[in-house]
């Protein structure tokens, strides 16, 4: 039983270029979440999905964008990575709304 | 808007002694609240919960938590701490949707 599966674990990027963040899990869990951590700082939430099909923002979605089109994959993309995207990026699922997070190992991504 | 605040940075004791790491909480209605924890290079793992009923919850590794609604307060505390208790540990508060609003973290270390 795998969990959350983030791929890659790191990565650089130039200024300008495009990525795209993996995210799969195992656990059939319709609630799947994508985090970014800033050093000295909580978690903050990017963009949520509630099932296949269905993707909102969260706090700080600006530069990112996301597809839930099978339970198990939610990617995170970048358009045109900025510095200010430097970052540690957690993908998150839950069984239900108030169920407790399960995270990834987490994408650690540096834009220069 | 709802809110965490973990007014510590680092806490620091020494092993086998009591530890408490503080959490405090602003929502409208009743709370859910989590504590997580999270080692070096790795995602969040959940500790604990409090969703309805007991004051006192307990979690993984030992830990527990005393919810306290006069005091809008959710510390998480251990009898005796051990050195692989050290860590970066998280309180959230669920807010709609199942989204959930972390503080900045406490880094805890315990020392032998």
């Amino acid at each position: 039983n795998a969990g959350v599966t983030q791929t890659p674990k790191f990565r650089i990027l130039k200024i300008g270029q495009s990525m795209t963040l993996q995210c799969t899990q195992d656990m059939n869990h319709n609630y799947m979440y994508w985090y970014r951590q800033d050093p000295g700082m909580g978690l903050k939430l990017i963009y949520y999905s509630v099932g296949a099909g269905i993707t909102d923002k969260g706090e700080v979605p600006n530069g990112y964008n996301v597809s839930r089109s099978t339970t198990e994959d939610f990617p995170l993309r970048l358009e045109l990575a900025a510095p200010s995207q430097t970052s540690v990026y957690f993908c998150a699922s839950s069984y239900t709304p108030n169920s407790p997070l399960h995270f990834g190992n987490g994408t650690r991504l540096t834009v220069t | 808007a709802q809110s965490v605040a973990q007014p510590e940075d680092q806490v620091n004791v020494a092993e086998g002694n009591p530890l408490t790491v503080k959490c405090t909480y602003s929502v409208s209605g009743n709370p859910y609240l989590f504590w997580y924890v999270q080692y070096p290079n790795r995602g969040l793992q959940f500790l604990l919960k409090y969703i309805t009923g007991d004051n006192l919850v307990k979690g993984s590794y030992g830990f527990e938590a005393e919810f306290n609604k006069s005091q809008t307060s959710f510390h998480l505390k251990k009898p005796s701490a051990l050195v692989s208790d050290s860590a970066l540990y998280f309180c959230a508060v669920l807010t709609n949707a199942g989204k959930s609003t972390f503080g900045d973290g406490t880094t805890l270390t315990v020392k032998p």
